[in-house]
């Protein structure tokens, strides 16, 4: 069956330190991922994608993420967090039935 | 304006009640969904549609159904709410473009059955 598995609720960050956040996959074939971001009150945001080629990812806002085949993971990483990046984060993949399927979501804080 | 618009933004009903949320796109997407997000769960998906004459029940369709009026409209009922239908609801649309796959996703509709 496949699946995305976002192990923590929450990360906290103090701001300008480096920040990853987890997310871990199954699927049979080769892998699509995402990673979205929702802010309060807003619909969710795509961030960056993997499909092939390069492991390491980059998308908006600075953030980046690392493709682990071995590993069946797919970490949010972002050298130095600002306060801005404060969100609800989420990963995932896209099904083999067309459909995209999400991870439970890691609420990211980062303190001043 | 919005790429995927939807309304109401918030809305408030009684148990029993039925209720419409709307969503349209501007994107020319051929694919609609609808998900619902609980705090803790993740979304998940209720209906999906692939075009106006093809649609599909997700994980959670029961309580619900849609109408894809048009290409650009797709539209998600509760026929008789009930208080665990309190969520917060999204339409999102794809295209089947090569090497995309991804979502553009709606501002939501936050539901709430008292």
């Amino acid at each position: 069956a496949q699946s995305v598995a976002q192990p923590e609720d929450q990360v906290n960050v103090a701001e300008g330190n480096p920040l990853t956040v987890k997310c871990t996959y199954s699927v049979s074939g080769n892998p699509y991922l995402f990673w979205y971001v929702q802010y309060p009150n807003r619909g969710l945001q795509f961030l960056l994608k993997y499909i092939t080629g390069d492991n390491l990812v980059k998308g908006s806002y600075g953030f980046e993420a690392e493709f682990n085949k071995s590993q069946t993971s797919f970490h949010l990483k972002k050298p130095s967090a600002l306060v801005s990046d404060s969100a609800l984060y989420f990963c995932a993949l896209y099904s083999s039935a067309s459909k995209i399927i999400f991870g439970s979501g890691t609420r990211l804080s980062i303190r001043p | 304006d919005a790429d995927v618009t939807q309304t109401p933004r918030n809305r408030i009903t009684k148990t029993g009640k039925r209720i419409m949320l709307e969503c349209s796109q501007t994107k020319g997407h051929d694919r609609m969904y609808w998900y619902r997000q609980d705090p803790g769960l993740g979304l998940q998906l209720i209906y999906y549609s692939f075009d106006v004459k093809d649609i599909n029940k997700g994980e959670i369709s029961d309580g619900y159904s849609v109408s894809r009026q048009a290409q650009a409209k797709f539209s998600l009922s509760l026929e008789s709410a009930i208080p665990n239908q309190t969520a917060l609801y999204f339409c999102a649309t794809s295209d089947l473009g090569q090497n995309h796959y991804g979502y553009t996703f709606g501002s939501g509709t936050r539901l709430t059955v008292v």
